[in-house]
């Protein structure tokens, strides 16, 4: 159980293109999900947090107008990157969280990652 | 400010050596702190939650331990495949499920 995936797993584009990453929780529903960036052999860094019906709250630096979110459904997020940039470059890696209401504990599970390659 | 930081940033084991891995965290409110294994290009693999101090959990060869003001991952005999990033998470009172995360020990484990 709690399985969280992304598509596309890598992308390839050119620089002023837009992308976009699918989240999806298979076995379960996520109120909450999370979005991540992380460059090699560092920690990850924490995006945004996408709230189902409503809209993401960004971390400080990140740009909301660049970084579309959108959590449309219980079990599908999406990022698109727009106006894609070398810069851009990144590994993105989504979570969703796992609730036990009986517990109380939220539990986060990842998805395995989007490498995107702005040319 | 909430804070976590891992130690040794690296490790290299021979096959069978038994080892831990340091997790130091500061944290107004803890809610839980979480341990997952990151291995090259793929998203972390969730491991354990620790939810107090003195509480343990274990896995195969791995067992979690938690204190007031660290954790630590306790490796028991590990084998080749034990190999990847080891990551440690703190999740605060009222804040929505965020995990602030340290910076990972990178265990390499050597036949």
């Amino acid at each position: 159980g709690a399985v969280v995936s992304q598509h596309p797993s890598w992308v390839i584009c050119k620089s002023g293109t837009s992308v976009k990453i699918e989240c999806r929780s298979l076995d379960f529903q996520a109120t909450t999900m999370f979005w991540y960036r992380q460059f090699p052999k560092q920690s990850l860094m924490l995006m945004a947090t996408s709230n189902e019906g409503s809209k993401a709250t960004y971390e400080q630096g990140v740009e909301k107008d660049k970084f579309l979110i959108n959590h449309a459904s219980l079990t599908l997020s999406t990022l698109t990157v727009t106006s894609a940039h070398p810069e851009d470059s990144s590994f993105y890696i989504c979570s969703a969280i796992l609730r036990d209401y009986h517990k109380g504990t939220d539990t986060q599970y990842f998805g395995p990652g989007t490498r995107l390659t702005v040319l | 400010e909430d804070q976590v930081t891992q130690s040794p940033e690296a490790l290299r084991l021979q096959e069978g050596e038994s080892s831990s891995l340091n997790c130091s965290y500061t944290v107004s409110g803890l809610r839980g702190l979480f341990w997952y294994r990151q291995d090259p290009g793929k998203g972390p693999e969730f491991l354990f939650t620790l939810y107090s101090a003195g509480e343990e959990k274990e896995k195969e060869r791995l067992k979690a331990t938690l204190t007031k003001k660290e954790s630590f991952l306790h490796i028991t005999a590990p084998k080749p495949e034990d190999s990847a990033t080891y990551l440690c998470a703190v999740q605060a009172q009222n804040q929505g499920g965020k995990l602030i995360f340290g910076q990972g020990t990178e265990l390499s484990v050597k036949p």
